[in-house]
């Protein structure tokens, strides 16, 4: 049973420049949220997409956008780059909808260096 | 705003050695709470997860305990290995208005050595 997969795992890119990162969900789950952590820190939410819609967003500006395919799996997209955005980016998914919640699942992330 | 504060920020105990670390939040209406381990360079690995009706939750020589009222939870590792060095974040969530959990919030975590 795969669990989540991101790529790519590691990224460089210049200020200014925009950047795209994927996500596949665990199997059988039907949401992806988005985290960004700096290092030395705990995760910061971003957003969480269901339905291919944004359910829930945090504390994030708009250059941070997301989408969600029919098949469950997800981008993040971030638009003119700055140093401050080098962070190791985790995609955890979910099942919504369910009696009991069980959890989230995370990826391995991506971590994106921007110079 | 929910806060989650951990401590001790870092620990580094003799192999063998039992463990506890803490964790609290400020909103004691929570969904579940949340165990990770984290590897250096890597992603999250879910350790234990406790809905907010249970108190704790085991799982090997794991167990985390869960006080809504005081907004505390302790993880306690029994009889720690080297293996077990890693930073542990504990998560948040509240339920979400539209239904099931909200995106997680997160402590900065516990840096755990332990010595061979």
């Amino acid at each position: 049973d795969a669990g989540v997969t991101q790529s790519p795992t590691h990224l460089i890119k210049t200020r200014g420049q925009q950047v795209t990162l994927r996500c596949s969900p665990k199997s059988g789950h039907d949401t992806v949220s988005w985290y960004q952590q700096a290092l030395g820190q705990g995760p910061q939410f971003i957003f969480q997409y269901y339905e291919e819609e944004e359910r829930q967003r945090g504390n994030f500006p708009d250059r941070f956008s997301g989408h969600q395919f029919p098949n469950y799996s997800s981008e993040l997209n971030v638009n003119a780059l700055l140093l401050g955005d080098s962070a190791l980016y985790l995609c955890a998914s979910s099942l919504l909808g369910q009696t009991s919640f069980y959890g989230y699942t995370f990826g391995s992330g991506t971590r994106l260096t921007v110079v | 705003k929910q806060e989650v504060t951990q401590i001790p920020a870092a620990l580094s105990v003799p192999e063998g050695e039992n463990l506890v670390l803490n964790c609290s939040f400020t909103d004691s209406a929570i969904y579940n709470l949340q165990w990770f381990r984290q590897d250096p360079g890597k992603g999250l690995t879910s350790l234990l997860l406790i809905q907010s009706s249970q108190r704790e939750q085991t799982s090997g020589r794991l167990n985390a305990s869960l006080d809504k009222s005081s907004g505390r939870s302790t993880l306690y590792i029994a009889a720690s290995q080297p293996g077990d060095s890693a930073t542990y974040l504990c998560a948040v969530s509240l339920k979400y208005s539209g239904g099931g959990a909200d995106g997680l919030t997160f402590g900065k975590g516990t840096h755990l050595i332990i010595q061979p």
